[in-house]
Formats: C-alpha cells, structure tokens, sequence
C-alpha cells in the first residue's frame, strides 16, 4: 500500500530560525496537503498543493509539490514559539480518491 | 461558521463493548471520512460517507461500521472493543465528494480497558 515517510522525526531549533522538512512516497500521489496538530487537537490544514512543481506560501509556511509526484517539502520561515506542534504531510494517492495517507509527523520544539 | 464538531470529547469502555461516535461536519461539506490516531502515530483512514454511502474503506475489520444521516452527520460504531482500539478517532468532512482538503475536528479519545 502507499506510505509516506516523513523526516525529521524531531527537530529542536532557537526562535527566529528556519525549518525544513520533507516528505517522500514509494508511489506517486495527486495532491499533498499539510497539517499542523497541536496536543488533544484535531490536525488543521496549513497548505495544499495539487499539481507537480507548485510551490506555495501561506504566511511564513512554504510547500512545494515535487516533481516527481512522490515528495513534498514544507519550510516554516522566522520560527516563533507558537510554531510547537506536529507537523503532517498527508497524500491522495492514483485511484484513491477520498482517503488521505499520513506520514508519522514532525515534531517540533522552538525554544524562546 | 461552524467547524467539525465530534461528541463526546472522551470515553471511556471496558474490552468486549461496542461504542458510538458522532460527528457533524463543517458548514456547507457533504463528505465525511473518519480516521483513527493511535498515540505517536498519523491518522488512519478507516471510511468515508457521501450520499449516505461508504465510498471507501481503509484497512480497518468489519467491527467498525458508519452510517451518514441526510444532514450529513455522521457516525463511527465499534463493536467487540479490544484494547487496541484505544485511539483519538477524528472526523474530518469536505465538500463536493472528492477528499481534497479534508477539515478536521477536535476528536473523540477512546480508553479501552
């Protein structure tokens, strides 16, 4: 079946700073999305991305849809202490129209 | 607007139980899919509603079966709990009958003792 690995696992960075992480898939999917999960919280959608090679911003967040079909790369911008939470990439795979696949999530921890 | 709402916010059942989780999706959505977060873990598909309909299923055993009302509500049943049921079951609903952007709402925490 498909799955998403998803890297960092963790990532401990200083206010201000940038972060990157990624996303890679054995097979290719048609739309990536990206979601943020805060503790006892349900995921919220930050961005979404449905066509190879797009590249878009929502405020200091920035995804981009690989070329290939098979990654996806968020980078959080000037890092400020309310970014602490758990970032998901999700996929629709080919022939899989209504369900989204997860990766495991990135953890992330800014310290002030 | 409203969001996704999901009742109740926690629940607790002992092994060989059957529960009930409902859900009542975002204004102006008509699909809503449910999913499953074990702890450390992204979600899990488990099934999706259109049109009163499940269109897809996850990997997930017949114990766990939905139903989707004509206002578009919805609800998760799980029958013959074991103890790895004890997940944060999420809703999520999205408008149109395809998955794209799929919103989420706060969850329901299932404890199965």
């Amino acid at each position: 079946g498909q799955q998403l690995n998803q890297s960092p696992q963790s990532m401990f960075i200083q206010e201000g700073e940038d972060v990157s992480m990624n996303c890679t898939s054995s097979s290719i999917f048609n739309t990536w999305l990206w979601y943020k999960q805060d503790p006892g919280e349900g995921p919220v959608l930050l961005i979404a991305l449905y066509k190879a090679g797009e590249l878009t911003s929502n405020g200091r967040l920035t995804a981009q849809f690989g070329i290939t079909r098979k990654d996806s790369f968020l980078n959080i911008s000037a890092s400020i202490p309310s970014d602490v939470g758990i970032y998901f990439c999700a996929g629709q795979g080919k022939g899989s129209n209504y369900k989204l696949t997860f990766g495991k999530g990135t953890l992330l921890t800014v310290n002030p | 607007d409203a969001g996704v709402t999901q009742s109740p916010t926690h629940l607790i059942k002992t092994r060989g139980q059957q529960v009930t989780l409902r859900c009542s999706p975002k204004s102006g959505h008509d699909t809503v899919s449910w999913y499953q977060q074990a702890l450390g873990q992204g979600p899990q598909f488990i099934f999706q509603y259109y049109e009163e309909e499940e269109r897809q299923r996850g990997n997930f055993p017949d114990r766990f079966s939905g139903h989707q009302f004509p206002n578009y509500s919805s609800e998760l049943n799980v029958n013959a709990l074991l103890l790895g049921d004890s997940a944060l079951y999420l809703c999520a609903s999205t408008r149109g009958g395809f998955g794209y952007e799929q919103y989420f709402g706060p969850g329901t925490r299932l404890t199965v003792t």
